[in-house]
């Protein structure tokens, strides 16, 4: 059974650039995967960030940026503020109506 | 403006089947661009994937929960529901309505309705 990998944890100074990645266990990412990412704080329902590969979802700042990173699909912060310490999820999509989440990373803004 | 309102018994005992609606406003479920999910997130865990509809009948469910899971709308009161069976302390989870567009990882979210599973 093929998993979606995340780190688990990552951390970033506030200004800086930080890149988490959304892979698969078995096989590359690619844009057929409609790879898509999610920030969610504490308490709160999911936010769309990132849909398939790269569209900023509505409302989102454009330091928020998707793409294909080797085998893997990336989401990339560029200049992080403390508001962006949450949990990230990123999802793929494996064919015949069926989506894999992947574990999420917890980033941490210090 | 797209509207998800879930809505359910907040508790529910080991072995009986749970049932959850989600209300939609703003939109018609009759679309056929759009597709209509559940997604659950256990208490400190990660997004899981449960299911999805279109108004037109097809049917999607994760494999993991397939034997236990029904997903159905009703176009006539724009919602749709979950029915889960036979459930257990793992089952627990803030339960999601969402909506996704056809291609897409588009996810819409409702803002979620706690189910616990207890005796």
């Amino acid at each position: 059974q093929t998993v979606v990998t995340q780190e688990p944890s990552f951390s970033v100074s506030p200004g800086g650039t930080v890149t988490l990645t959304c892979g698969l266990t078995s096989g590359s990412v690619s844009n057929s995967h409609c790879p898509s990412w999610y920030q969610q704080t504490p308490g709160q329902a999911p936010r769309t960030l990132i849909y398939n590969t790269n569209i900023l979802s509505s409302g989102v700042p454009d330091r928020f940026s998707g793409s294909i990173l080797g085998n893997k699909v990336a989401l990339t912060i560029t200049g992080a503020q403390a508001d962006d310490e949450s949990d990230y999820y990123c999802v793929l999509y494996m064919g015949s109506g069926l989506w894999v989440f992947g574990g999420g990373t917890r980033l941490t803004v210090l | 403006q797209l509207q998800l309102q879930e809505s359910g018994p907040g508790l529910v005992k080991p072995s009986e089947t749970l049932s959850l609606t989600c209300a939609v406003s703003g939109a018609s479920i009759s679309s056929d661009v759009h597709y209509w999910d559940w997604i659950r997130q256990p208490p400190g865990k990660g997004l899981e994937w449960i299911a999805t509809i279109h108004y037109s009948g097809p049917t999607y469910y994760n494999p993991s929960l397939r034997s236990r899971v029904i997903i159905s709308v009703d176009t006539s009161k724009n919602q749709f529901s979950l029915r889960l069976s036979s459930v257990t302390a793992a089952d627990t989870a803030v339960y999601y309505c969402t909506r996704h567009t056809r291609d897409s990882g588009d996810f819409s979210w409702g803002q979620g309705t706690l189910l616990t599973v207890s005796s």
